[in-house]
């Protein structure tokens, strides 16, 4: 089942804060994420795992709730540059299969 | 390294038409697998394989086939398309299953009349 993001989609003037939120019914053992920027392909951002720490890519940062199956994605101080589409991606703890969620929209405007 | 590359860029099918999307990695990564995207929908998983010889079904595996003879290549096959299958199909790779980096290629996007 596809992990479910939230909010859909979002819009932000450069500087500001957000929150991308990403839920699961499942169990989960890791949890990706990924931006896409308008007719390309997804490009990796970090991989938090069960049991493991917070993780951070430049300022963006991810937390990995294991008892709520959630992880949060968040962005401090955009950028124009982090205008895209991004997705969160779940492995349950059969292994095998990385399923996205639907994707949330972040438009940072000047 | 040329990463993943995936051939064609671009597809125009009549419905009942068969045809290969072609995907390869020059990466020796175990894991690939294949997308489609879809407005709205996100990325669906369609098939994937965790080696040579060894694939399995996604979410929406109805419709593809896949198979693995050689770690580099993983391709895709519509055995009759339908204007249901207009996307776009991504195919990605990673040195193992689940929690490693996914390498996407640049994607397929696929119309059929």
């Amino acid at each position: 089942q596809q992990p479910v993001q939230s909010p859909q989609a979002v819009i932000l003037r450069e500087g500001e804060d957000a929150v991308i939120n990403c839920s699961s019914s499942k169990a989960l053992y890791s949890v990706h994420w990924y931006r896409q920027k308008h007719g390309e392909a997804p490009v990796f951002l970090m991989i938090l795992l069960k049991g493991g720490e917070q993780m951070r890519h430049e300022k963006i940062s991810a937390s990995f709730n294991e008892k709520k199956q959630q992880s949060s994605l968040y962005l401090t101080a955009s950028q124009l540059s982090y205008s895209g589409t991004y997705f969160c991606g779940t492995e349950d703890n059969q292994g095998g299969k990385l399923i996205f969620g639907q994707g949330t929209e972040l438009s940072v405007k000047p | 390294n040329a990463g993943v590359t995936q051939t064609p860029k671009f597809q125009v099918l009549k419905t009942g038409q068969s045809m290969t999307l072609q995907c390869a990695q020059d990466m020796n990564h175990e894991y690939m697998s294949w997308y489609r995207q879809d407005p709205g929908m996100g990325l669906r998983l369609i098939h994937y394989s965790v080696g040579a010889g060894i694939t399995d079904q996604g979410e929406v595996p109805n419709g593809y086939n896949v198979s693995r003879s050689t770690t580099e290549d993983f391709p895709l096959r519509l055995l009759s398309a339908a204007p249901s299958q207009t996307s776009v199909y991504f195919c990605a790779s990673s040195y193992g299953a689940g929690h490693y980096e996914q390498y996407f290629g640049p994607g397929t996007r696929l119309t059929v009349t």
